[in-house]
């Protein structure tokens, strides 16, 4: 069974540009959510897809937005990068409708964008 | 809110001996989950471990256990017979929300393992 896919693993874009990201998650599971990770912020919650909704969101601002398909798969963007933007982003999607408290979440390898 | 408190930025181990990682976690709810992830320097997170908050038993997975104790709040990992392949971050998590209707995850600050031959 084939992972969560990111792509484009890497990514460089320049101040005031826009970017979206891509997810696939693992075949069969409806719930998308998006992780941004910083040296200095750690592990953040983005938002949490589930069938084409937006189930949870988190404390960022509205530069970053997201969606979800049919097939489940979800893309994030992030209009007017800054130079704080830059940072690793996980996708990951979990199996238990619901979300269940005993179904993990299966990380992405990440996309690492660059603003400068 | 929820919390995750890992207070060991890093760790050192000799190869083969057993290491325990911290975790404490601060919640209200009654019901929740805890995990721990794995993070080498790729940046993939690995699902290592999970731990209900109504597991009588301890969870083990491999050479993983956790150690978990509800009074205090604690979810350590335990690593047994450690390789250099344990070298990485490892984060340990808590799910939010009331039911498990939410996939969002609280992460602690992560402790950097690295293993020595």
């Amino acid at each position: 069974k084939a992972g969560v896919t990111q792509t484009p693993r890497y990514l460089i874009k320049t101040r005031g540009q826009q970017v979206t990201l891509s997810c696939s998650p693992i075949s069969g599971h409806r719930s998308v959510s998006w992780y941004q990770q910083t040296p200095g912020q750690g592990l953040q919650f983005l938002f949490e897809y589930f069938s084409e909704t937006q189930r949870n969101k988190g404390n960022f601002p509205g530069r970053f937005s997201g969606r979800q398909f049919s097939n489940s798969r979800s893309e994030m963007n992030v209009s007017t990068l800054e130079l704080g933007d830059s940072a690793l982003y996980l996708c990951a999607s979990s199996g238990r409708d619901t979300g269940g408290y005993n179904s993990p979440l299966h990380f992405g390898n990440g996309t690492r964008l660059t603003v400068t | 809110a929820q919390k995750i408190t890992q207070t060991q930025p890093g760790m050192f181990v000799q190869e083969k001996e057993a290491v325990t990682l911290d975790c404490t976690y601060d919640t209200s709810d009654q019901s929740y989950g805890l995990f721990w992830y794995k993070q080498p320097s790729s940046g993939e997170m690995i699902f290592l471990i999970y731990q209900g908050s109504y597991d009588e038993q301890n969870a083990t997975e491999g050479r993983y256990s956790l150690n978990f104790q509800k009074a205090r709040k604690s979810a350590n990992l335990v690593i047994s017979a450690s390789q250099l392949g344990d070298s990485a971050m490892y984060f340990c998590a808590m799910r939010e929300g009331l039911g498990g209707a939410t996939n969002k995850l609280i992460f602690g600050t992560g402790t950097l393992l690295a293993v020595q031959p």
